[in-house]
């Protein structure tokens, strides 16, 4: 069955600090990746995401990802947070029958 | 553009209730999903709907049912609520089942069962 893993639950930096969260996967075939990012009392919005081609791909507010094929993992990075980046983050990865399935999220708090 | 529209924001129900989760999208989206969020959990798939007329389980289906009404709206059943039913509810949809589309998102539904 398709699942999806994110290693870090909770993560604490200060300002300016490099983020690194990690995301796997478990599914054979041809997949899409993404990255969402819920700020607290709104909805999902996303971040980036990866189809084919280049495997490091870029998203918004500074926020990059790269696909590893060989390692099922789409790792989430910024090189310098911000406290406004706190918020909770989710890695979500899409089959080729649409089924879409979210990890368990990883909440992150950046201190001013 | 409204995008994704869920109705209602806060319902509470009674053990035993039931009730209808409303989801409409008007951007011609082919899927549409239902997911719900629990803390510590993320976001788990309840149902999805690849395009018009289709319709899968996902990974929490039970003490649930679905309704893709038209290709705009995918309504989400609770037959007889349960108070492990509480929960944020959202609904979702994206362009296509695969390629280079994303899922937007509604705002949610907050749901408590007593």
């Amino acid at each position: 069955a398709q699942s999806v893993s994110q290693h870090n639950h909770h993560v604490i930096l200060s300002e300016a600090a490099s983020l690194e969260l990690g995301c796997n996967y478990s599914y054979g075939g041809t997949v899409n990746l993404f990255w969402y990012v819920q700020y607290p009392g709104q909805h999902l919005q996303l971040l980036l995401k990866y189809f084919s081609g280049d495997p490091l791909v870029k998203g918004i507010k500074g926020f990059e990802a790269e696909f590893i094929k060989s390692k099922f993992s789409f790792n989430l990075r910024k090189p310098s947070v911000q406290w406004s980046d706190t918020a909770e983050y989710f890695c979500a990865v899409r089959n080729n029958t649409g089924k879409l399935i979210f990890g368990q999220g990883t909440t992150l708090q950046v201190k001013p | 553009n409204a995008g994704v529209t869920q109705t209602p924001k806060f319902q509470v129900l009674k053990t035993g209730q039931s009730m209808t989760l409303q989801c409409a999208q008007d951007m011609n989206h082919n899927s549409m999903y239902w997911y719900r969020q629990d803390p510590g959990m993320g976001l788990r798939l309840i149902y999805y709907s690849a395009s018009e007329g289709t319709t899968d389980k996902g990974e929490v289906p039970n003490g649930y049912n679905v309704s893709r009404l038209n290709k705009r709206e995918f309504s989400l059943r609770l037959e007889s609520a349960a108070p492990s039913q509480t929960s944020v509810y959202f609904c979702a949809s994206s362009e296509a089942r695969t390629g280079n589309t994303e899922a937007f998102f509604g705002q949610g539904t907050r749901l408590t069962v007593v």
